[in-house]
């Protein structure tokens, strides 16, 4: 299927374990982000990537990592998971024509730190 | 810096009232601007967008139009529909060309039969 794919799209982990989420898109856009979702905070960034081997963070990027070896894969790990880290955490990349550029977004992954 | 202010939700409106939710922004130079919808349990999709002063973007029946005297980009729709229930989010690109995207908070959309 073309677009963005995310997984898991579920996860539930303990605190203080690894987890990775993997994000994976189809149509060899450039950048890439991965976002998190909260309550009363809309969308925060937690790390974008302008092509592959290149990443920087963004406004909240503590307790994250990234890799982008790939064009097509951009996964995110959490290298030992706290409870504000649960949230809904969202891939996208960025399509830019002459017409203006937009964010497409992948369908999230529900994260639950216990 | 940069920035996205929302109304405040939910808004709960019965099928086929008229709907809008306000959106300002704070920005230099020209933005572009979007709407983008949240089903439940599903992603951001686009909803429209608008990329210069005065242009209106619609899709779906929603309408909205880039007001730079005003810095609003207010999204409207004439009869809405159950369906239409999900959380609105107003969005910003800078015009530097910049990979940011700057995101309201969203505003919830309840539509009673």
């Amino acid at each position: 299927d073309a677009g963005i794919t995310q997984s898991p799209r579920y996860k539930i982990t303990e605190t203080g374990r690894q987890v990775t989420l993997m994000c994976h898109q189809t149509w060899s856009h450039s950048y890439m982000f991965w976002y998190r979702q909260d309550l009363g905070h809309g969308l925060r960034l937690i790390y974008y990537s302008a092509a592959a081997d290149i990443t920087d963070k963004g406004e909240v990027p503590d307790g994250y990592v990234v890799s982008r070896s790939k064009t097509e894969n951009f996964p995110l790990t959490l290298e030992s998971a706290t409870r504000s880290q649960t949230s809904v955490y969202f891939c996208a990349s960025r399509d830019r024509t002459p017409q203006g550029e937009t964010q497409y977004f992948g369908p999230g992954t529900r994260l639950l730190v216990l | 810096g940069d920035s996205v202010t929302q109304m405040e939700g939910p808004v709960t409106l019965s099928e086929e009232a008229f709907l809008t939710i306000n959106c300002t922004y704070t920005a230099t130079g020209y933005p572009s601007l979007f709407w983008y919808v949240q089903y439940p349990g599903e992603g951001l999709q686009l909803l429209l967008k608008a990329t210069k002063a005065d242009d209106k973007g619609s899709n779906k029946g929603f309408e909205a139009t880039y007001r730079k005297e005003t810095t609003s980009f207010h999204l409207e729709k004439g009869s809405v529909q159950v369906s239409d229930s999900a959380v609105y989010f107003c969005a910003l690109t800078p015009t530097s060309g910049t990979y940011k995207y700057i995101f309201g908070t969203g505003t919830r959309l309840k539509v009673l039969a």
